[in-house]
């Protein structure tokens, strides 16, 4: 079945300097690759997602890439405010429809 | 207007006891699911159903089981609750089982006493 890795497990960043989470995962059959965002006390919420056929993607802050041949993809968080503190979670998708999540990371954004 | 909604919010209750968990959706989406978050904030999947029908069903134990009495809903009910059983459980929903985009509910944090 799928395994997916995620670092770092916490991450500390200054607001305005960027932030960036890396995920890799193992079934190559894997073809959907969300991030989702976790505050306290909440639901994960999807920030963003990937899907096989394309190597990167960028809303606003966030952007995400892909690397199918390496199996591993990332989260990039520009300009962070501390609104962005939360845990992320990263997530593989076989077309079962089955996520695989990483075991999250904890950014605090101080200013 | 909530997509996705849970009841209850919290729930507390002793070892040996039997409690469900209600989930509704109105994204008029197919497929459901409900998660395990532990205190490690690991999220696991528990079961998932496609049009009232099973089609993820991970090592969970017996006492955990879902009913879909339609679409729209997707409870879970568990027997004989143990401490280890203590976490926040989430329900989600997608299109449909291929499509990807999962919309997660707000959460029922259970604790076993």
């Amino acid at each position: 079945g799928e395994n997916v890795e995620q670092h770092p497990s916490t991450l500390s960043v200054q607001e305005g300097d960027s932030a960036v989470i890396k995920c890799t995962y193992s079934d190559s059959a894997s073809n959907y690759f969300p991030w989702y965002k976790q505050e306290l006390g909440k639901g994960p919420q999807l920030i963003i997602d990937i899907r096989s056929n394309v190597g990167e993607k960028k809303d606003q802050r966030i952007a995400v890439t892909l690397n199918k041949t390496a199996k591993h993809f990332s989260l990039h968080i520009t300009e962070t405010q501390p609104e962005d503190s939360a845990v992320y979670f990263c997530a593989a998708t076989d077309s079962w429809g089955k996520f695989q999540f990483g075991a999250g990371t904890q950014v605090v954004v101080t200013p | 207007d909530t997509a996705v909604s849970q009841t209850p919010k919290y729930l507390v209750t002793q070892m040996g006891n039997d409690k469900s968990i209600k989930c509704e959706q109105n994204l008029g989406h197919d497929t459901m699911y409900w998660y395990k978050q532990d205190s490690k904030k690991f999220l696991k999947i528990m079961f998932s159903y496609n049009n009232k029908e099973l089609i993820i069903n991970e090592t969970v134990p017996n006492r955990f089981s879902p009913k879909s009495p339609d679409k729209a809903h997707l409870n879970l009910h568990i027997n004989s609750l143990e401490l280890g059983d203590s976490a926040v459980y989430f329900c989600a929903s997608s299109q449909d089982r291929t499509l990807g985009e999962q919309y997660f509910g707000p959460g029922t944090r259970l604790t076993v006493t």
